[in-house]
């Protein structure tokens, strides 16, 4: 099925520790998002995509980067994961037009220890 | 700081309810409006949204909302609430005006209904 796919889907990991979730989409999206979600405080925007080979800071960017590796595909890499980064982190892939909404992915469930 | 807001953090239920949520923002100009919904333990699924047009809008599961530019709110609602729309509701809105258009997140509402 046409989607969002993202991987992995639960993480531990220890402080100090790195690592990339990865996103994926099938539909030819031009712009990919990645939000965090955190209790009491919605989703909010940790970096955007409008477009292969652009990447701009949203909301939370601090401790985060992000490639936009080609059009499909749209990674997030904490270098060195916090506590405070324990939070479930969902992808998402929107086309281009005001008449699209987006489309997330199941999300990441990420601990730091 | 521009943002959107639903007031109600928690809303109990009983089935058969009617049910309101409120969500306000605090972006001038052009925005789409939406609602969002996700059932424990998946991802967020789209409820309705709003472009132009009619500003009432009809979503699926029975939900619709309201949009009411002079007061800025997105309200939704739904006449008979059911035990399977025990969810967490996020409101969002794209302002329009602000160059690249990026979804902005409500802090959400948890809705819990007893049977």
């Amino acid at each position: 099925n046409a989607g969002v796919t993202q991987t992995p889907k639960f993480q531990v990991l220890k402080t100090g520790q790195s690592m990339t979730l990865q996103c994926a989409q099938d539909m030819n999206h031009n712009s990919m998002y990645w939000y965090r979600q955190d209790p009491g405080m919605g989703l909010r925007l940790i970096y955007y995509s409008a477009s292969e080979g652009t990447t701009d800071k949203g909301e939370v960017p601090n401790g985060y980067n992000v490639s936009r590796l080609n059009k499909r595909e749209f990674s997030l890499r904490l270098e060195s994961a916090a506590p405070s980064q324990t939070s479930v982190y969902f992808c998402a892939s929107r086309k281009d037009g005001l008449l699209y909404g987006y489309t997330f992915g199941s999300g990441t469930r990420l601990t730091v220890v | 700081a521009q943002s959107v807001s639903q007031h109600n953090h928690h809303v109990i239920l009983s089935e058969a309810a009617s049910l309101e949520l409120g969500c306000n923002y605090s972006y001038g100009g052009t925005v789409n409006l939406f609602w969002y919904v996700q059932y424990p333990g998946q991802h967020l699924q789209l409820l309705l949204k709003y472009f132009s047009g009619d500003p009432l809008v009809k979503g699926i599961k029975g939900f619709e909302a309201e949009f009411i530019k002079s007061k800025f709110s997105f309200n939704l609602r739904k006449p008979s609430v059911q035990w399977s729309d025990t969810a967490e509701y996020f409101c969002a809105v794209i302002p329009m005006n602000t160059g690249f258009q990026k979804l902005v997140f409500g802090t959400g509402t948890r809705l819990l209904v007893s049977p």
